[in-house]
């Protein structure tokens, strides 16, 4: 069975930092490429982040590109989110989620809540 | 890259059939048959119902099917069922520097 748990969401001030994590199990995941989607309170879904099954590729949204970067490792089944000058409009639910191909996602976490506040 | 156009809202009652639309532009939707479409209940993550424009996941009951014509996808909900009851949004594939990108979308209420 996939399972995808998220950790790492909290409170944080702006302008800080923060590092998602998300463990991986029931598949081959080195085989696949994994994405970052989030979620603000109330609003629609957005990808943030993808990065190969390898690692060595890695992509970003707009809103996001210089200040978060994705990483994963493939010896722990474990990728990573990490973000840096968080804004308000960062505030939201982050999913990881496993990709089938295409950026079609198959399986998704159960999120965790970042919160950027004063 | 702007989101998908859905339409906010959509409703049907038990039994009876309803489509929602998802339009895009030719660098997304139109360009590419890699739409795919997920239900998210209240409080939970979505849930993959259609992918590749036409294809269902293991286990996604043969009631939900995925068209596309153009620029415009479409996800139609047959024989309503008050579990069906969530939102839908839609994604298309977005070339482009590997991108993808999302639907506003759908309340479907079951009335």
């Amino acid at each position: 069975e996939v399972q995808l748990l998220e950790s790492g969401g909290g409170l944080v001030q702006p302008g800080g930092s923060l590092r998602l994590s998300c463990a991986a199990s029931g598949f081959t995941f080195s085989s696949y490429a994994m994405s970052w989607v989030r979620q603000a309170p109330g609003k629609g879904l957005e990808w943030v982040s993808a990065i190969s099954g390898s690692g060595a590729s890695t992509y970003f949204a707009d809103s996001v590109k210089g200040r978060f970067t994705i990483s994963r490792d493939n010896s722990k089944n474990t990728l990573n989110l990490q973000m840096s000058s968080l804004r308000a409009e960062d505030t939201a639910v982050y999913y990881c989620a496993k990709d089938l191909g295409r950026l079609c996602f198959d399986y998704w976490g159960q999120g965790t809540l970042v919160t950027v506040s004063s | 890259q702007s989101a998908l156009t859905q339409p906010p809202s959509a409703s049907g009652s038990p039994g009876q059939s309803v489509t929602i639309s998802c339009t895009g532009t030719s660098s997304d939707v139109g360009g590419y048959n890699y739409v795919s479409w997920y239900q998210q209940h209240p409080g939970k993550a979505p849930k993959l119902m259609i992918y590749e424009v036409t294809k269902r996941p293991s286990g996604v009951p043969d009631r939900f099917s995925g068209s596309k014509s153009g620029n415009t996808a479409s996800l139609t909900v047959s024989g309503l069922q008050a579990e069906d009851e969530a939102d839908y949004y839609c994604s298309s594939y977005a070339g482009c520097n590997n991108r993808v990108v999302f639907g506003g979308g759908t309340k479907l209420t079951v009335l």
